[in-house]
């Protein structure tokens, strides 16, 4: 079984919509959780960090259910800037080690 | 402030060739860490590093050596290239923090073995 599992989509989305992408975790010892974004032929950039509370940032908000062990992104208001793959992150932390796991992403193309 | 650089940016190799990539970091990180990406799998980690002089494999690391003999270094090398290494490999680094253990990415390297 796969560490991290997201849905690959593509989402397909008109300007202006508000999306959803959910990614589920094996171990529930998982300390830190991310979402990245990559866009076409880039390096992967963090979007936001995961907090237990869930954190929101402009248009972007973000929870995580230990419990289910899974973490949700939400965009609303969607922009053609938005068109990326978003890839969720898992990171064990611990002092000696810190490895992080990455899902496949979600690749959402937003249009006009 | 370069952040993460690699070198190359491309390169193709014929089957048997040796390769190393390099990877500068200038913020100082402690952490780093040498991914491969391939269609549909995500990255993968090759190895990594907790500071200089010390490496660990990651989840693929075969075919793979490392060194991290300056802090801010970390090279990658294939002691014999085979087609399957075809990849775009991405090199990162990250801080020690209490909360938050963000990683930062090179722009990657694009590799075909023929």
């Amino acid at each position: 079984r796969k560490e991290v599992e997201q849905d690959p989509g593509p989402f397909n989305v008109p300007e202006g919509a508000t999306v959803a992408f959910n990614c589920t975790y094996s171990n529930s010892a998982s300390q830190s959780f991310f979402w990245y974004r990559q866009d076409c032929r880039k390096e992967p950039k963090l979007l936001m960090s995961v907090y237990s509370s869930g954190n929101e940032d402009g248009r972007f908000t973000a929870q995580l259910n230990r419990a289910s062990q899974y973490i949700s992104l939400l965009i609303r208001d969607s922009k053609l800037s938005d068109s990326a793959t978003y890839l969720c992150v898992v990171n064990k932390g611990g002092y000696n080690f810190n490895k992080f796991y990455f899902g496949s992403g979600t690749k959402l193309n937003v249009k006009p | 402030n370069a952040g993460v650089t690699q070198t190359p940016k491309f390169r193709v190799l014929k089957t048997g060739q040796s390769m190393t990539l390099l990877c500068a970091q200038d913020m100082n990180h402690e952490y780093m860490y040498w991914y491969r990406q391939d269609p549909g799998m995500g990255l993968r980690l090759i190895h990594y590093s907790v500071g200089e002089g010390t490496t660990a494999k990651g989840e693929v690391p075969d075919g793979y050596n490392v060194s991290r003999l300056k802090k801010q270094n970390f090279l990658l090398g294939l002691e014999s290239a085979a087609p399957s290494q075809t990849s775009v490999y991405f090199c990162a680094s990250s801080r020690i923090a209490e909360r938050s253990y963000e990683q930062y990415f090179g722009p990657g390297t694009r590799l075909t073995v023929t």
